[in-house]
């Protein structure tokens, strides 16, 4: 009955490969959301989607693309990945508004070598 | 845009002290603020929250926070610190329909 969960929980690959991490919660919520960590625990928010539509974009690379097949999932597609690409990566997810608590899956650690 | 300033990179603290991390956000609308507790190798879980009201939150774990409008902090508190508490914490702001700002965080280290 995991809430938001993430998969794979751990993800090693080549530079310039192409790779996905996939999330899913079953709050019902209608926001989901992708943040990177880096490796100074620096926490930034990436994207967010509302009804499946994108309503951020934090200047993210373009080789980094969200895709949600409906509103319960939100999967990250990441285009040749690059070393500083290596973090953890952390869905959430929210109702809408100023009032939605976010919750957190347990988050994807991706290793570029 | 928002931003939160957590002042404390690094607190190290022995059992039983008291403990206060500051955190500061800046943002010119209504805010809903948040602390998180990251334990090593997890996820980030919700501690307590300030939506409205009353400006003192109780949260999890005996974790509270003061809501200070007229400082524009949040700064979490716990009276007794126990070892388990060792974790990274952040101080997070939600303005408008944006996802949460978080500050850079603090790593808590409680001394057996």
């Amino acid at each position: 009955d995991t809430a938001v969960s993430q998969t794979p929980k751990y993800l090693v690959t080549q530079m310039g490969n192409d790779k996905s991490i996939k999330c899913e919660q079953n709050l019902g919520h209608d926001t989901m959301y992708w943040y990177k960590q880096d490796s100074k625990k620096f926490l930034k928010i990436m994207f967010s989607y509302n009804n499946k539509e994108l309503i951020i974009n934090e200047t993210v690379p373009n080789r980094f693309s969200p895709k949600s097949p409906d509103k319960a999932h939100l999967n990250l597609h990441i285009n040749s990945l690059e070393l500083g690409d290596s973090a953890v990566y952390f869905c959430a997810s929210s109702q809408t508004g100023l009032f939605g608590t976010q919750y957190f899956g347990p988050g994807t650690r991706l290793l570029v070598l | 845009a928002q931003s939160v300033s957590q002042h404390n990179h690094h607190v190290i603290l022995s059992e039983a002290a008291s403990l206060e991390l500051g955190c500061n956000y800046s943002y010119g609308g209504t805010v809903n603020l948040f602390w998180y507790v990251q334990y090593p190798g997890q996820h980030l879980q919700l501690l307590l929250k300030y939506f409205s009201g009353d400006p003192l939150v109780k949260g999890i774990k005996g974790f509270e926070a003061e809501f200070i409008k007229s400082k524009f902090s949040f700064n979490l508190r716990k009276p007794s610190v126990q070892w388990s508490d060792t974790a990274e914490y952040f101080c997070a702001v939600k303005g408008g329909a944006d996802g949460l700002t978080f500050g850079k965080g603090t790593h808590l280290i409680i001394q057996p």
